[in-house]
């Protein structure tokens, strides 16, 4: 299986501030990943597909970039509704693995 | 509106089978693959498998191979996810999610709470 490992686990911020988080991927993936938002009880969210395409309805404010092993995913300024646990996975093989998540939560 | 809707939590004695549900609308059933998602409490996220509503063909993550069957009903539009021989470490909250853009999971059921307890 591909292994997806985030950083960081945790994340403090503010609002306004840029956030990054990265995902390093055990082998290249080409720009086969996902990213996703989770709140507390709720289902995950699709942010971003495909390492850069934003899904419908997301804000501008989010953006993701990388290819092969390594992609970010970049909240220009952190809004209340940011904070929030991210997610990434890869699309390349079976089982779509996940990241262990990053958690951004207020500074 | 495009949804998937799952069946109510569970609460299952170890040894004993579950079996999920999740009825899509809003889509043409047939076209996207659904995926089973699980999370046990304070968790991240794991990949279980997934079935074609077309052709009823399924993959399994290796890890729940001989314990989990995915199945669907097409005239209705529902997808199943069945996990025997529960444990106690089974205990989650299950999802099963759409296959969209970029094989991405795009529309996700609102999650079935099993819990495995003695």
């Amino acid at each position: 299986d591909i292994q997806l490992t985030q950083s960081p686990s945790f994340l403090s911020a503010s609002v306004g501030d840029r956030v990054t988080i990265t995902c390093r991927a055990s082998q290249g993936i080409s720009r086969s990943l996902a990213w996703y938002q989770q709140k507390p009880g709720k289902a995950p969210k699709l942010l971003i597909y495909a390492a850069s395409t934003l899904q419908s309805g997301v804000p501008s404010r989010l953006s993701g970039s990388g290819s092969g092993t390594e992609f970010t995913l970049t909240i220009s300024s952190l809004q209340p509704e940011d904070f929030a646990t991210y997610y990434c996975q890869q699309l390349n093989s079976y089982p779509r693995t996940f990241g262990q998540g990053t958690k951004v939560d207020v500074k | 509106q495009v949804q998937l809707v799952q069946s109510g939590a569970e609460v299952k004695k170890p040894g004993a089978s579950v079996k999920v549900s999740c009825k899509a609308s809003g889509y043409t059933f047939t076209g996207y693959y659904v995926h089973w998602v699980r999370q046990a409490p304070g968790q991240g996220l794991e990949c279980m498998g997934w079935i074609n509503p077309t052709s009823g063909g399924t993959d399994y993550a290796q890890k729940f191979q001989g314990r989990v069957s995915l199945t669907r009903d097409t005239s209705i539009n529902t997808a199943y996810m069945e996990l025997n021989r529960l444990r106690s470490d089974d205990t989650a909250v299950y999802y099963c999610a759409r296959g969209g853009n970029g094989h991405a999971f795009d529309i996700w059921g609102q999650g079935t709470m099993v819990t495995v307890s003695s």
